[in-house]
Order: C-alpha cells, then sequence, then structure tokens
C-alpha cells in the first residue's frame, strides 16, 4: 500500500479482555515501530522489528503486553487482560533501514477499556 | 539519560505573526533529529531531518535549524493550517535506532 496501515481505526473493549492490533507497513520497510500516545502525553516507545533481529521490547510496559511480526511485514500488538490505563492511541510506524531515516506513521488505534 | 524537551508546550499566534518552536536535548551522542507534524485524530507526518550543528532545513512556510544542544522550527508568516501538534524526536548514537519523542508544542493559528 501507499502508506503504514493500522487497523482497527478504533477499539472499545471491557476491562480484562484481550486485544489485537493490527499494523501494516509499507513494503520493503524492514524496520517496524510501535508507540503509545496517551491524552497530553509524548509518544511512549513499546516495541521495535528489525529485519530478522530479534525485537527490541525494552519499551513493553508489562507482560500483558506483546508483538509479533510475521514474514518481516504484518505486526500485530496483543494485549492481555486490559486494563483502563491501557486506553490510549497505539501507533505504529515503519522506516527503510538506511542510517536513521524518517519513520511514516499509521493512523493509529484508539483503544477504549472500559 | 536521554531526555528531550520542547517547549512551549502551546503557542496560539494570529495569521502572519512569524514565530519560532524550541526542542532542546539532552544525549550521549546525536545521531539525528527529527521534526513532525500531528493533526488531531491522525498519525505523525515526518518533516524533516538534521544530522549536525549549523544545518538547516526549509519547507514551505517551516524551517528547521540546530545545534548542539537544541533544534529550532521556525514558522513565518503562518497561515490557520499550519495549526497543529509539532513533534521532535531524537535518534541517539549507540543506540538501535529508536526514536525519543518530545510532548510536543500544540500550535493554533488564529486567522
Amino acid at each position: 500500500g501507499a502508506g503504514v496501515s493500522q487497523s482497527p481505526s478504533n477499539k472499545v473493549t471491557e476491562k480484562g479482555k484481550d486485544v489485537e492490533l493490527r499494523c501494516d507497513p509499507i513494503s520493503g520497510h524492514t524496520a517496524l515501530y510501535w508507540y503509545r500516545q496517551s491524552l497530553g502525553q509524548g509518544l511512549e516507545f513499546l516495541i521495535y522489528f528489525q529485519g530478522n533481529s530479534a525485537p527490541d521490547k525494552s519499551g513493553l510496559p508489562s507482560d500483558r503486553f506483546s508483538a509479533e511480526r510475521t514474514g518481516g511485514s504484518v505486526s500485530t500488538l496483543t494485549i492481555q487482560r486490559t486494563q483502563q490505563e491501557d486506553s490510549a492511541v497505539y501507533l505504529c510506524a515503519s522506516s527503510l533501514r538506511i542510517l536513521n531515516t524518517e519513520a511514516f506513521f499509521g493512523q493509529g488505534t484508539r483503544l477504549t477499556v472500559v | 539519560e536521554d531526555q528531550v524537551t520542547q517547549s512551549p508546550e502551546a503557542l496560539r499566534l494570529q495569521e502572519g505573526e512569524s514565530s519560532s518552536l524550541n526542542c532542546s536535548y539532552t544525549v550521549s551522542g546525536l545521531r539525528g533529529l527529527f521534526w513532525y507534524r500531528q493533526d488531531p485524530g491522525k498519525g505523525p507526518e515526518f518533516l524533516f531531518t538534521l544530522y549536525s550543528a549549523g544545518e538547516e532545513k526549509e519547507k514551505e512556510r517551516l524551517k528547521a535549524t540546530l545545534t548542539k544542544k537544541e533544534s529550532f522550527l521556525h514558522i513565518t508568516a503562518p497561515k490557520p493550517e499550519d495549526s497543529a501538534t509539532y513533534l521532535c524526536a531524537v535518534d541517539v548514537t549507540g543506540g538501535s535506532y529508536i526514536p525519543t519523542f518530545g510532548r510536543g508544542t500544540s500550535l493554533i493559528v488564529h486567522p
């Protein structure tokens, strides 16, 4: 596709349920990032995938959060047993891995835990 | 600890009133500094990358500059459509190419 695609755009879930957020990066981009953005806060790094290397999970806030990237393309962020504090916009970005090139972001998934 | 601080948090301008946004950083070594624009309900949109002190880049009414401690985003004769949140991010040497973002400056340009 022309840009980074995320789905769903909005997700409302009950506390305690599991959710899956999907990111389809720009074709050919080897780096993929997940960030979280809460109201009035900056972008909080969650996890980073680069090619076939082991992902950098240093930003995941708890073991309820996990992510995978299949075939070096589509990525899924899973949040288990959701809590109200998980409510935020989850942003995915991808970039070419030639030096430190710019990242292109999707429109985000707005997650609301009720 | 690497830090990125943006100021002011919010800025209101009249159309045509030029101003500057600041991004100051404290990092062990800078590999690159990025500016993004974010409109409500959308993901950040890339504007510029700066790599070394003294570098400048321009795009329409926007001009980004970089020193060893901070970057400025100058907005000349802004228009209402320039209203957005402007985000700054840094990529640090020795790190794993994960940009660290500031909290952003919310800009409103009144007609």
